[in-house]
């Protein structure tokens, strides 16, 4: 099954700005389709938190952004706050015969 | 407001099946897809499959093909995912979420507990 590479973990002080990556390939983000992110707090269902690469929903932060470029895309937070500790997932559209939706392996955020 | 509400915790023995639901509220049922979405204890998310509520329509993710079905009821809103010959590692909680413009999922069910085990 096709899969999208996030690092296993970022960590950062109150304060800074940490960025995750989203790496996948031709079938999904290298083709073209937008990328989305989701954050899930401990013990809770995934929340949107990016959709179509850099568009915040109503009621998140502007200390969340996207970005997306070739086969790859981020997301950046800034101003790192405490309640941001989470588990970030990236999902994208694929187009090869594993089916129509993948999701990124997942980033844990530790605020130290 | 949109909201999913999810069917309760399932226990099954391996080889059993479990039919989990997702009733729909807040919006217009049949303009979007749902899709299922499972995770394993302590793993990240992996997507399972979508049907249209329009018009029915399916496809589900490779792997499960052959042992999950989804389906829906219009006249309750409400969406049903079922996975047949229930196995160890198909424990996991099972989420339900609205598809929205080129494939983004918002909002999520609340997420539902199957537990296989003998």
């Amino acid at each position: 099954q096709s899969v999208l590479t996030q690092p296993p973990s970022v960590s950062g002080a109150p304060g800074q700005r940490v960025t995750i990556s989203c790496t996948g390939s031709s079938s999904n983000i290298g083709a073209g389709y937008d990328v989305h992110w989701y954050q899930q707090l401990p013990g809770t269902a995934p929340k949107l938190l990016i959709y179509g690469n850099s568009n915040r929903p109503s009621g998140v932060p502007d200390r969340f952004s996207g970005s997306k470029s070739g086969t790859s895309a981020s997301l950046a937070i800034t101003g790192l706050q405490a309640e941001d500790e989470a588990d970030y997932y990236c999902q994208s559209y694929d187009s090869s015969l594993s089916g129509l939706y993948v999701f990124g392996t997942g980033t844990k955020v530790t605020v130290l | 407001q949109v909201q999913l509400v999810q069917s309760g915790a399932e226990v099954k023995k391996p080889g059993a099946s479990v039919k989990v639901s997702c009733k729909a509220s807040g919006y217009t049922f049949t303009s979007y897809g749902i899709s299922w979405v499972r995770q394993a204890p302590g793993q990240g998310l992996e997507w399972m499959g979508w049907i249209s509520a329009y018009n029915g329509n399916t496809n589900y993710a490779q792997k499960l093909q052959g042992r999950v079905t989804m389906t829906t009821d219009t006249s309750t809103s409400t969406a049903y995912m079922e996975l047949r010959s229930l196995r160890s590692d198909d424990t996991a909680v099972y989420y339900c979420a609205r598809v929205r413009g080129v494939g983004w999922f918002d909002p999520w069910g609340q997420g539902t507990l199957v537990t296989v085990s003998s």
